[in-house]
């Protein structure tokens, strides 16, 4: 079964250092989901895209957080400075269509800042 | 602005008792909703989904129901079982808001 894949699931790093994720969502699918979750708190939606294009980012601290999607398969998430308040799940999901359908999610990077 | 929330943080449930997990949202312009379940240390997985111009939908052994007049969605799932503890949240999809969710315990 095709699975979204993350990586690394799990990172550790000293507040104001770079760090950045990557997700390789489920082949064919156009939209790729980035979300932050804090412990006790649903996701929250950091960015949208279709293909290579951002949908959605109004939720994505763009002092720090950056995003792309290339060729409009994989994607990176950057946080540069990270700061003590990211430590959180990033999540990645992928769907067919970005307006209604099932998204498939990613097991996640836990990331924790120190 | 528009929220989607749960009512109840925790809910504990016996083994093969039926659950009965809330939602309520406030965007009465919403269409599309969807139920997900997140084990620990995993991302959500879906579980259902509903339109706007449905009252009910069925799956295995989850039904959710959909009641427009005072925005409130319900996932029931009949004969809980212990592999059925996790955090349900719903979720409304065409601005892809959370709720904060509800944990359910299922008690052997």
């Amino acid at each position: 079964e095709a699975e979204v894949a993350q990586s690394p699931r799990y990172k550790i790093t000293e507040k104001s250092q770079a760090v950045a994720f990557w997700c390789d969502p489920i082949s064919g699918h156009a939209t790729l989901y980035w979300y932050r979750q804090i412990l006790g708190q649903g996701p929250e939606l950091l960015v949208q895209f279709q293909d290579e294009s951002v949908v959605d980012d109004s939720q994505l601290p763009k002092d720090r957080f950056s995003a792309e999607r290339l060729k409009g398969v994989d994607s990176t998430l950057k946080i540069q400075p990270a700061e003590l308040g990211d430590s959180a799940m990033y999540l990645c999901a992928s769907s067919l269509t970005g307006f209604t359908g099932e998204q498939y999610f990613g097991p996640g990077t836990r990331l924790t800042v120190t | 602005g528009e929220s989607v929330g749960l009512h109840l943080p925790t809910l504990s449930v016996q083994e093969g008792d039926n659950s009965i997990i809330n939602c309520a949202y406030s965007n009465s312009a919403s269409d599309y909703f969807i139920w997900y379940k997140q084990e620990s240390g995993k991302g959500p997985q879906f579980i259902i989904d509903i339109r706007s111009n449905m009252d009910k939908r069925q799956g295995q052994r989850v039904t959710v129901l959909l009641n427009k007049t005072v925005k409130h969605l319900s996932l029931q799932i009949a004969a809980t079982q212990p592999g059925d503890s996790a955090v349900y949240f719903c979720a409304e999809n065409s601005k892809l808001v959370f709720g904060a969710g509800t944990i359910l315990r299922v008690k052997s």
